[in-house]
C-alpha cells in the first residue's frame, strides 16, 4: 500500500491566478473526495468522485472543479484564486463512496496553498 | 444549513486525566466517524459508528453514537501524550449524499 499522495505540498499563488492539485489515490482506491481547510478550522467537503463521475458536492462556487481518472487518482481545479483560498486541501480515497466501515476514508497530507 | 459543532473547542489535561469531545449535529445521521489530527498532519480516521446508541471501544477510547442519531462522543480514559491533536468527528447526513460534515474540532493538549 502506498496511501494516498498528493502534489505539491506548497504552493503560492497570486489572486485571480488558477491552480491544479493532484492526488494519487490508495491502490484498490475508486473514491476520492476532496476537502479544504482553513487554519484552526475542520475540513470543508469540496466534491467526492466514484469511477470518474461527481457524487457529491458541497457549498463551493464553480470556479472549484474536479477530474477524476481511470486510474482513480484526482485533480482540483480552482480558478480566479482568492484570497480566501488560502487553505490546507486535503484529498481522501476509499473504496466505496460511504467510505470504508474499518478503515473509514484515508486522507493524503495536502497540499497547502497561500494566495497573495 | 446542516452544522456539526464539537464542544469543547480546547481542553488541557493533565496526563492521566479523562476526556471527553461532544459533537452535535443539526440534523440526523446516517453514520458518524471520529478522526484524529495531529499538529501539522493530516487527519486519521479512528472509527465510525452507524446504529443508534451504538458504543465501540478502543483500548482506552470509547465512542458513542446517541439514539436519536444526532450525537456522539469520544472519551479518552488516562490521557497520554500521545493523544495529542484534534480530534474531529464527521457526519453524513441521511439525506442521500455521499459527503461527511466535519465538525469544528476539539484540540487536546496533555500536559506530562
Amino acid at each position: 500500500e502506498t496511501g494516498v499522495t498528493q502534489s505539491p505540498t506548497h504552493l503560492i499563488k497570486t489572486r485571480g491566478q488558477q491552480v491544479t492539485l493532484r492526488c494519487s489515490s490508495q491502490s484498490g482506491h475508486n473514491t476520492v473526495s476532496w476537502y479544504q481547510q482553513a487554519l484552526g478550522q475542520g475540513p470543508q467537503f469540496i466534491f467526492q468522485y466514484y469511477r470518474e463521475e461527481e457524487n457529491g458536492r458541497g457549498n463551493f462556487p464553480p470556479r472549484f472543479s474536479g477530474l477524476q481518472f481511470p486510474n482513480y487518482s484526482s485533480e482540483l481545479n480552482v480558478n480566479a484564486l482568492e484570497l480566501d483560498d488560502s487553505a490546507l486541501y486535503l484529498c481522501a480515497s476509499s473504496d466505496r463512496t460511504g467510505g470504508n466501515r474499518i478503515y473509514g476514508y484515508t486522507f493524503g497530507s495536502g497540499t497547502r496553498l497561500t494566495v497573495v | 444549513g446542516q452544522q456539526v459543532m464539537q464542544i469543547p473547542q480546547y481542553q488541557h489535561v493533565q496526563e492521566g486525566e479523562d476526556f471527553t469531545t461532544y459533537c452535535n449535529s443539526s440534523t440526523t445521521l446516517s453514520n458518524i466517524q471520529w478522526y484524529k489530527q495531529r499538529p501539522g498532519g493530516h487527519p486519521v480516521f479512528l472509527i465510525q459508528l452507524v446504529k443508534s446508541g451504538e458504543v465501540k471501544k478502543q483500548k482506552r477510547l470509547t465512542f458513542q453514537f446517541g439514539e436519536a442519531k444526532k450525537n456522539s462522543s469520544l472519551h479518552i480514559t488516562a490521557t497520554q501524550t500521545t493523544d495529542v491533536g484534534t480530534y474531529f468527528c464527521a457526519g453524513r447526513p441521511t439525506s442521500g449524499t455521499y459527503k461527511y460534515i466535519f465538525g469544528t474540532g476539539t484540540r487536546l493538549k496533555v500536559l506530562a
